[in-house]
């Protein structure tokens, strides 16, 4: 049984460019969520895909958006880069059944580096 | 929205002692506090939840409590070993409707267990 599967595991860009992060869920979950996680901080929710749409979002500007396909995969894209948004993207599968999600498991993140 | 609140942000236990960890949280519709570890450069790993409905639950040397009344929960871990040392996160999250799902992490205290 595959866990939740990121890729790619490092990426490096310059600012004012853009990137994608792939995220393939825990085989059986229908729900992928997006965190950033800054170097010493907590994980903070970018935003939650279900039935391929964005059903919640947290406080982050419209640079960062996303996309879930049939399959339940998932990419998180984010448009002119800034040396802040520099961090670990993390991605959590879960199951979202009869209105309630059960547990979130992560993947392993993309450490992203902006110069 | 959630505020968690995470104390304390470093932790030293020799091995064999016992080490506590007390989160807390501001939303009374928070129902759902998971636990993970997430060891240096790897992901969060869950390894202990509790639902709103449960005061205390255990498993093996770990153990949460929650006390919905004063909003606070705390991680238990007994009999510390050094490969408990890791960074501890709280969460808090609301399992039902338009926040579904969505964790609200604490900013993690880091445990460092002396053989």
């Amino acid at each position: 049984d595959a866990g939740v599967t990121q890729s790619p595991t490092h990426l490096i860009k310059t600012r004012g460019q853009q990137v994608t992060l792939r995220c393939s869920p825990k085989s059986g979950h229908d729900t992928v969520s997006w965190y950033q996680q800054a170097l010493g901080q907590g994980p903070q929710f970018i935003f939650q895909y279900y039935e391929e749409e964005e059903r919640q979002r947290g406080n982050f500007p419209d640079r960062f958006s996303g996309h879930q396909f049939p399959n339940y995969s998932s990419e998180l894209n984010v448009n002119a880069l800034l040396l802040g948004d520099s961090a670990l993207y993390l991605c959590a599968s879960s199951l979202r059944t009869s209105g309630r999600v059960y547990e979130q498991y992560f993947g392993p993140g993309t450490r992203l580096t902006v110069t | 929205g959630e505020n968690v609140e995470q104390h304390p942000s470093t932790l030293s236990v020799q091995e064999g002692d016992s080490a506590v960890i007390k989160c807390t949280y501001s939303d009374s519709a928070s129902n759902y506090f998971p636990w993970y570890k997430q060891e240096l450069g790897k992901r969060p790993q869950l390894i202990i939840d509790i639902r709103s409905n449960v005061g205390e639950k255990k498993d093996q040397r770990i153990a949460v409590t929650l006390n919905k009344t004063a909003k606070h929960f705390s991680l238990h871990i007994t009999e510390t070993q050094p490969e408990d040392s890791a960074v501890y996160f709280c969460a808090a999250s609301i399992r039902r409707g338009s926040t579904l799902g969505r964790l609200y992490f604490g900013r993690g205290t880091q445990l460092t267990v002396w053989p």
